[in-house]
């Protein structure tokens, strides 16, 4: 199976801040990645599909870069309604697989 | 608009059995790949399985952790994804998803989720 790697677990930013988010895969998924967005008892929202192209209805303030086993997830400017947990997933080969999330808290 | 919306959780004890469903509308059902991921209470995503399109034979794959305990199927006559999870564990306690595969292979749209809870 293709272990996902994400870091930090957790994150404190402050409104207006840029946030970078990484996504680490155990072997090369060339950019078979999406990145999810999901709030306190809601359903994952997607974000970024093959690595780097934007959701449509998807605001361009997130942005995910990367190929082959490294990824990135970008925020420009952090809103109050980004505060959330994001998670990178991986498309190439089942079992699909989720990173173990990113937690982006207020300071 | 696209709305996936499941029904079927609840509680049940170690071993039983429960069946979950998945109600689609705003797209052409018979068109997608449907899954199901879950989340266990305060835990990250599981991807569960997976059941293809017609023209796919309507093939299923499974995480080997619900392989031959859990059977995804699907009824494109009405819109309809479920799964059916017998000797259910503790460990199966979650939050349980039905999400579309977009035509880049990501899941572009999730339903709100339902609660099964295994215990005795």
């Amino acid at each position: 199976d293709i272990q996902m790697t994400q870091s930090p677990s957790s994150l404190s930013a402050s409104v207006g801040d840029r946030v970078t988010i990484t996504c680490r895969a155990s072997q090369d998924i060339t950019n078979s990645l999406a990145w999810y967005q999901q709030k306190p008892g809601k359903a994952p929202k997607s974000l970024i599909y093959a690595a780097s192209s934007l959701q449509s209805g998807v605001p361009s303030k997130f942005s995910g870069s990367g190929s082959g086993t490294d990824f990135t997830l970008t925020i420009s400017s952090l809103q109050p309604e980004d505060f959330a947990t994001y998670y990178c997933q991986q498309y190439k080969t089942n079992p699909l697989t989720f990173g173990g999330g990113t937690k982006v808290e207020i300071k | 608009e696209v709305q996936l919306v499941e029904s079927g959780g609840g509680l049940v004890q170690p071993g039983g059995s429960l069946r979950l469903s998945c109600a689609a509308s705003g797209f052409s059902f018979s068109d997608h790949f449907m899954d199901w991921v879950r989340q266990a209470p305060g835990k990250g995503l599981e991807w569960v399985g997976r059941v293809r399109k017609k023209a796919n034979s309507y093939s299923t794959d499974y995480a080997a952790s619900v392989k031959g305990r859990f059977t995804i199927s699907r009824d494109d006559s009405t819109n309809s994804l479920y799964l059916q999870m017998n000797t259910l564990k503790t460990e199966d306690t979650a939050v349980y998803y039905c999400a579309r595969v977009g035509l880049n292979w990501n899941f572009d749209y999730w339903g709100q989720g339902t609660l099964v809870t295994v215990s005795s």
